[in-house]
């Protein structure tokens, strides 16, 4: 079974352009996550989708942050455009709607913004 | 929300001693309590988890206990080997059927094992 992929895994960019992030999720898997973490902090949550729908974006730092999913399937997150505090890695989760509910991780995008 | 406290931030250990990563939550619907364990360059990993009906699982070396009462729950993990050296979260999972599932982590525990 494939597992969580996310692409680009690195992205160096300068602050005032745009980044775009994706994630497949585990196939059959209606829950999409993202998260954050800064380093030495903790896993900080930004957004959950159920299928194409968000259930919950109180993460969400700013409106500079948009996230899809369309169609249920894989998902993006764009940051545009982006500020020096946008550094981190984003990592996106998946899990299926019913327990058990465990969440499998994708590798995360290392996002450097200069 | 919920909020999950992790300690130690960093933890040395000599191989083959034992290991202890303690969390505390505040919502006491919280029902579900993973742990991952992320190798360095590498992806979180699901190592094991617990429920709330439970008070302690164990899976070879690692083991997990769960106090509802107190709202806190660790991590044990003994002989430790070189290769349990990674970075490891615990996090806390509320449930609801409207909603799915909503996961808080800690702040991570960075452990050595020192051959």
């Amino acid at each position: 079974e494939a597992g969580v992929t996310q692409f680009p895994s690195h992205s160096v960019i300068e602050k005032g352009q745009t980044v775009t992030l994706r994630c497949d999720p585990i196939s059959g898997h209606d829950n999409l996550y993202w998260y954050r973490r800064v380093m030495g902090k903790e896993i900080k949550f930004l957004l959950h989708f159920v299928k194409e729908s968000k259930q919950d974006e109180s993460g969400m730092p700013n409106n500079r942050f948009l996230a899809e999913r369309t169609g249920g399937t894989y998902s993006t997150l764009k940051v545009q455009p982006a500020e020096l505090e946008d550094s981190g890695v984003y990592f996106c989760a998946s899990s299926p709607w019913r327990p058990p509910e465990k969440l499998f991780f994708g590798s995360g995008t290392q996002l450097s913004v200069l | 929300g919920e909020n999950v406290e992790q300690h130690p931030s960093t933890l040395s250990v000599q191989e083959g001693d034992s290991a202890v990563i303690k969390c505390t939550y505040s919502d006491s619907a919280s029902n579900y309590f993973p742990w991952y364990k992320q190798e360095l360059g590498k992806r979180p990993q699901l190592i094991i988890d617990i429920r709330s009906n439970v008070g302690e699982k164990k899976d070879q070396r690692i083991a997990v206990t769960l106090n509802k009462t107190a709202k806190h729950f660790s991590l044990h993990i003994t002989e430790t080997q070189p290769e349990d050296s990674a970075v490891y979260f615990c996090a806390a999972s509320i449930w609801k059927p409207d909603t799915g599932n909503q996961f808080y982590f800690g702040t991570g525990t960075s452990l050595t094992v020192i051959p």
